[in-house]
């Protein structure tokens, strides 16, 4: 099946540091990319919605600022989280699709634990 | 906006149960609808896609269904294994939402 890549898988670091995650899709192109969030026991929150070649649709709540996102590739999204504080500790995962989504399944990485101290 | 609902959170069954976790929906206007199981600590694995139009898929031992008209899915388990243990979660894919999930803990 369809693989979703993730990296890095943890990453703990000092507050105001910025972080960058990668999402590949290893054998599929993927034309739309996703980022949730998920806090402990909870259930996965929507970020943003990323789409190759064009500007992210960001959720209500969700600083584009704050959480920049780049899909520069059909391959390959970004979210770089920027001057991390330990309130962005979380559970990061992207999801990828291929040309229209609401026919395709969703495919997932296995997610960054994401820890700022 | 779509709201999900998934009872029970947490089921606890001895390994060879039959298993029924349910997923409840508030906006019958769905695209489709996604089964899918995430271990601790990890990722999403898809199950099951149902479409918009169909009433069910199976896989193996897992058969899911929807009922548009009464907002519902089940995710049924045939024979359950120690190896299902996980969280299951239904999502639909209008708007990405996600239900909280049940954690399923089958004993040997």
């Amino acid at each position: 099946g369809a693989v979703v890549s993730q990296h890095p898988s943890r990453v703990i670091c000092k507050s105001g540091t910025s972080v960058k995650i990668e999402c590949r899709s290893l054998d599929f192109q993927a034309t739309t990319m996703f980022w949730y969030r998920q806090f402990p026991k909870q259930s996965l929150m929507l970020m943003a919605t990323s789409n190759e070649g064009s500007k992210a649709t960001y959720e209500q709540g969700v600083e584009k600022d704050k959480f920049l996102i780049n899909h520069a590739s059909l391959t390959l999204s970004t979210l770089t989280v920027t001057s991390a504080h330990p309130e962005d500790s979380s559970f990061y995962i992207c999801s990828a699709t291929s040309t229209d989504y609401s026919n395709q399944p969703q495919h997932f990485g296995d997610g960054t634990r994401l820890s700022i101290l | 906006k779509q709201e999900v609902t998934q009872i029970p959170a947490a089921l606890s069954v001895p390994e060879g149960e039959n298993l029924v976790l349910n997923c409840s929906f508030t906006d019958s206007a769905i695209y489709n609808l996604q089964w899918f199981r995430q271990d601790p600590g990890k990722g999403l694995t898809s199950l099951l896609l149902i479409q918009s139009s169909q009433r069910e898929q199976t896989s193996g031992r897992l058969n899911a269904s929807l009922d548009k008209s009464s907002g519902r899915s089940t995710l049924y388990i045939a024979a359950s294994q120690p190896g299902d243990s996980a969280t299951y979660l239904c999502a639909f894919f209008n708007d990405m939402r996600f239900g909280a999930g049940t954690r399923l803990t089958v004993k040997p």
